[in-house]
């Protein structure tokens, strides 16, 4: 079946306007995962939506950072008032929750870069 | 809450040789673990997983990793390297009653020398 999808898969952008990435899981994924990749360094968790729960919005570096999930599918990641330091590969996963073993399916990531 | 540790961020080997990257993890629960590879260009992938069945796990392309108690360790390994092991490698640790709730480390950038 298809995969985690994501798009855009490349993004410029000026300092200071919004942004919004978006993710289409697999479906009948119920957790729904948001990390930042920057260069040289690992992937940081910034949020994760599980069914109709709240979601974990621990790893969001500020305010500018939001993310929606709708109808538990897709989900949207947005960043306003964007940054140079913004700049970074933004990758989306999807698990399973039903007798899942945590293992987690990614998407190709969008890159995006704050001019 | 869990997490993992990478130690050392890049490590280089020739090829033949033997690929050793470091792992370990923190967890007040017994864990589930986890090895992702991103290649160049691409995106992550499951290179093998622990979830409390053998201690030793097989994946693919010739890697293992060894689940350590008593060492909260879980290693990746792979007898012989080659050109094409070339990669990024994530470990990443979860609970089994909260197993949607993944940590990931820092990473270990692989290289392979001819």
């Amino acid at each position: 079946g298809a995969g985690v999808s994501q798009s855009p898969s490349n993004k410029v952008t000026e300092k200071g306007k919004d942004v919004e990435l978006r993710c289409d899981p697999i479906s009948g994924h119920t957790a729904l995962y948001w990390y930042r990749q920057s260069l040289g360094q690992g992937l940081e968790f910034l949020i994760y939506f599980q069914g109709n729960s709240a979601p974990d919005k621990s790893g969001l570096p500020s305010d500018r950072f939001s993310a929606e999930r709708t109808g538990g599918s897709v989900s949207t990641l947005t960043i306003q008032r964007t940054q140079q330091e913004d700049s970074a590969v933004y990758l989306c996963a999807s698990s399973q929750l039903a007798g899942g073993l945590g293992e987690q399916f990614f998407g190709p990531g969008t890159r995006l870069t704050v001019l | 809450a869990q997490s993992v540790t990478q130690l050392g961020s890049h490590v280089s080997v020739s090829e033949g040789a033997l690929v050793l990257l470091r792992c370990n993890y923190s967890s007040s629960v017994p864990p589930y673990l986890f090895w992702y590879v991103q290649y160049p260009n691409q995106g992550l992938q499951l290179l093998l997983k622990y979830t409390s069945a053998a201690t030793l796990v097989k994946g693919i392309n010739g890697f293992e990793a060894e689940f350590k108690k008593s060492e909260t360790s879980f290693h990746l390994t792979k007898p012989s390297a080659h050109m094409s092991d070339a990669a990024e490698y994530f470990c990443a640790v979860t609970a089994p009653y909260n197993n949607n709730d993944m940590r990931f480390g820092a990473g270990t950038r692989l290289t392979v020398k001819p």
